[in-house]
């Protein structure tokens, strides 16, 4: 597989569900990225990783938790969500963070989450 | 601080005709533009971008922008439309060296190719 994948493409939860987003990047880059796309709205930044510590965290609320055991893998944990969390989640990665002149963001083709 | 406007969130051409998609940016720095495309159901895909040099930027599929720094501007052309373009384009704005996190995003147009 080449590029960003993600699973699973489409995620149906209630709201007292756990559920995990998976990421996974095969371009060898050292950050990775979580946005949330909602209608009618811009890409909002979630979460960043660089060499799979978080850097930022965009005042995300805590029932979205992150992790990047790898450089390779990204994930969200997603407990208690609300109905109002339903979009399409995209992950990319880019090969560093310092949006320097190379530093392109690739995406994933994104989980669309529903939450009930 | 930097912010990106995209006008008309809807934009509809005939095959064959011109497309033209506005973007307008504002930042502090001198900026890196960049134009993404998201066909149904996939994620966002690299068009073009701008950083220095050439203004004029060709990218795929025969899309092509041009930086106007007098007028804030980084519209996306294309001379001719294919129905295959048919998709949302989202321009985007960044700081360079300050950061991918500071990827700040338009809220997209929708391109309609009329048959």
């Amino acid at each position: 597989e080449t590029g960003v994948t993600q699973t699973p493409r489409h995620l149906v939860m209630g709201m007292t569900n756990k559920k995990s987003l998976k990421c996974e990047q095969h371009l060898g880059h050292n950050a990775m990225y979580w946005y949330k796309q909602s209608a009618k709205k811009p890409l909002e930044l979630m979460f960043v990783y660089s060499l799979e510590e978080r850097v930022e965290n965009n005042s995300v609320p805590s029932r979205f938790s992150p992790e990047c055991p790898n450089s390779s893998h990204l994930f969200l944990h997603l407990h208690t969500l609300q109905p109002e969390d339903s979009a399409l989640y995209l992950c990319a990665s880019s090969q560093d963070r310092t949006g320097g002149v190379t530093d392109t963001q690739y995406f994933g083709p994104g989980t669309r989450l529903t939450v009930l | 601080a930097q912010s990106v406007t995209q006008l008309g969130s809807h934009v509809s051409v005939s095959e064959g005709a011109l497309v033209l998609l506005r973007c307008n940016y504002s930042s502090s720095v001198p900026p890196y533009l960049f134009w993404y495309v998201q066909y149904p159901n996939q994620g966002l895909q690299l068009l073009l971008k701008y950083t220095t040099g050439a203004t004029l930027v060709k990218g795929i599929n025969g899309f092509e922008a041009e930086f106007k720094k007098s007028e804030t501007s980084f519209h996306l052309t294309k001379p001719s439309a294919h129905m295959s373009d048919a998709a949302e384009y989202f321009c985007a704005v960044s700081a360079p060296n300050f950061g991918n996190e500071k990827l700040t995003f338009g809220t997209g147009t929708r391109l309609t190719i009329i048959p």
